[in-house]
């Protein structure tokens, strides 16, 4: 059984590009969520994907966007990025909406 | 939201010892987890409980769901012990199912 795995690990950018992060979700979960953690800080939802949809979305601006995929796979968009979308990106996978979520080992965004 | 509160924010022990970590929440949660972040930033699952009390070798954990607060016990603390614990729940009836809201953590500090 594979565990949640996340791609890229590191990643810079300059202020104004697009990012594209990936997750492929434990073998069987089919909700995905993502999570923002600046430094220093406990991470932050950002929103949760269940069958394709986005399920529920924490305080982050359009701009930040999300897909799921037929094979529960997800991906994490960021357009215009800025300083501050400087941090550690998170992934976690669950069986079910409310069930215990399992994380990623997480992709370090430099936004310069 | 719910506010989640952990304490202490620093802990330093010698190896050996032992420790109480705490974990306070503002309103009532379901699917409590904590977690231990490792030096790479990934989050490793320690208890879900979201009540009682469960043990996992020279750690254990309680949750008093009345009184809205758990603890992580730490016997005979590692070296490997040392990262930062975070605990996570979401809210009981809430929209948002998944969102997992964490506190600040407590950063422990083992040494030899």
């Amino acid at each position: 059984e594979t565990g949640v795995t996340q791609s890229p690990t590191h990643l810079i950018k300059t202020r104004g590009q697009q990012v594209t992060l990936r997750c492929s979700s434990q073998s069987g979960h089919n909700t995905v969520s993502w999570y923002q953690q600046a430094l220093g800080q406990g991470p932050q939802f950002i929103f949760q994907y269940y069958r394709e949809e986005e399920n529920g979305r924490g305080n982050f601006p359009p701009r930040f966007s999300g897909l799921q995929f037929p094979n529960y796979s997800s991906e994490l968009n960021v357009n215009a990025l800025e300083l501050d979308d400087s941090a550690l990106y998170l992934c976690a996978s669950s069986l079910a909406l409310q069930n215990i979520q399992y994380f990623g080992a997480g992709t370090r965004l430099s936004v310069l | 939201g719910i506010q989640v509160e952990q304490s202490p924010p620093d802990l330093i022990l010698q190896e050996g010892a032992n420790s109480t970590l705490r974990c306070n929440f503002s309103d009532s949660v379901n699917n409590l987890q904590w977690f231990h972040q490792n030096p790479w930033g990934q989050l490793i699952n320690l208890f879900y409980i979201p009540s009682g009390t469960k043990q996992n070798g020279r750690l254990s954990a309680t949750t008093v769901a009345t009184e809205r607060y758990s603890l992580l016990y730490i016997s005979s603390s590692q070296t490997t012990d040392s990262g930062v614990y975070f605990c996570a729940g979401t809210v009981l009836g809430g929209t948002s199912y998944g969102k997992l809201t964490f506190g600040q953590g407590t950063i422990l500090t083992v040494h030899p």
